[in-house]
């Protein structure tokens, strides 16, 4: 079985504040790590897919690591803002696609 | 444009019920899944076809039954719906089967069955 867990659970910050999620999954037979950003009434929108070990994508503020090896994927963002406040989930696979329940993030004014 | 959507976006209904739900994709993508978002708010796979062909079919119910008419649309049919199917469920498509490729979701179905 394969299990996701992501922490922490949910985060306040105030705006400007840089901050940081972390992804734990099995490390064997690893094919994919995917990031998505769910914003509340919306549907999940894929920020990231990682595959190799050591991988690291950014996209504006928001940036994301890769270690396949000791299997866990750290997602970074730096100075937030009110509008990033979301649930960002990860997600995990071998043959499909397992998520995590999510770090719930607010930001502040 | 809506990439992948669904209808109805709500549904109401009694149990033992049948009914369906509904799901396009103008992505030209080659693969559908149907999630489930339960009560802890996880999303938890239930079907998964590629280009009209199920490859994914998780422990589900017999109740529930996808459709496939063609590769932009994977419907989803549940017979004598029960309280506990009471969920949102999201459709979703990629490029190609597998999972290297970004998923594009639909804004769910909320089910509500009493």
């Amino acid at each position: 079985i394969l299990n996701v867990e992501q922490s922490p659970q949910s985060l306040h910050v105030q705006e400007g504040d840089s901050t940081n999620f972390t992804c734990s999954f099995p490390s064997s037979n690893f094919y994919a790590l995917h990031w998505y950003r769910w914003e509340t009434a919306k549907s999940p929108e894929a920020l990231f897919v990682m595959t190799l070990n050591g991988d690291e994508k950014k996209k504006g503020q928001i940036s994301a690591t890769l270690n396949t090896k000791e299997g866990y994927s750290y997602l970074y963002i730096k100075g937030s803002q009110p509008e990033d406040s979301a649930t960002y989930l990860c997600a995990s696979s071998t043959d499909k696609l397992i998520f995590g329940t999510g770090t719930r993030l607010q930001v502040f004014p | 444009d809506t990439a992948v959507s669904q209808t109805p976006k709500y549904l109401v209904t009694q149990m033992g019920n049948d009914k369906s739900i509904k799901c396009e994709q103008n992505l030209g993508h080659d693969t559908m899944y149907w999630y489930k978002q339960d009560s802890k708010k996880f999303l938890k796979i239930m079907f998964s076809y590629n280009n009209k062909e199920l490859i994914i079919n998780e422990t589900v119910p017999n109740r529930f039954s996808p459709k496939s008419p063609d590769k932009a649309h994977l419907n989803l049919h549940i017979n004598s719906l029960e309280l506990g199917d009471s969920a949102v469920y999201f459709c979703a498509s990629s490029q190609e089967v597998g999972t290297f490729y970004g998923y594009t979701f639909g804004s769910g179905t909320r089910l509500t069955v009493v």
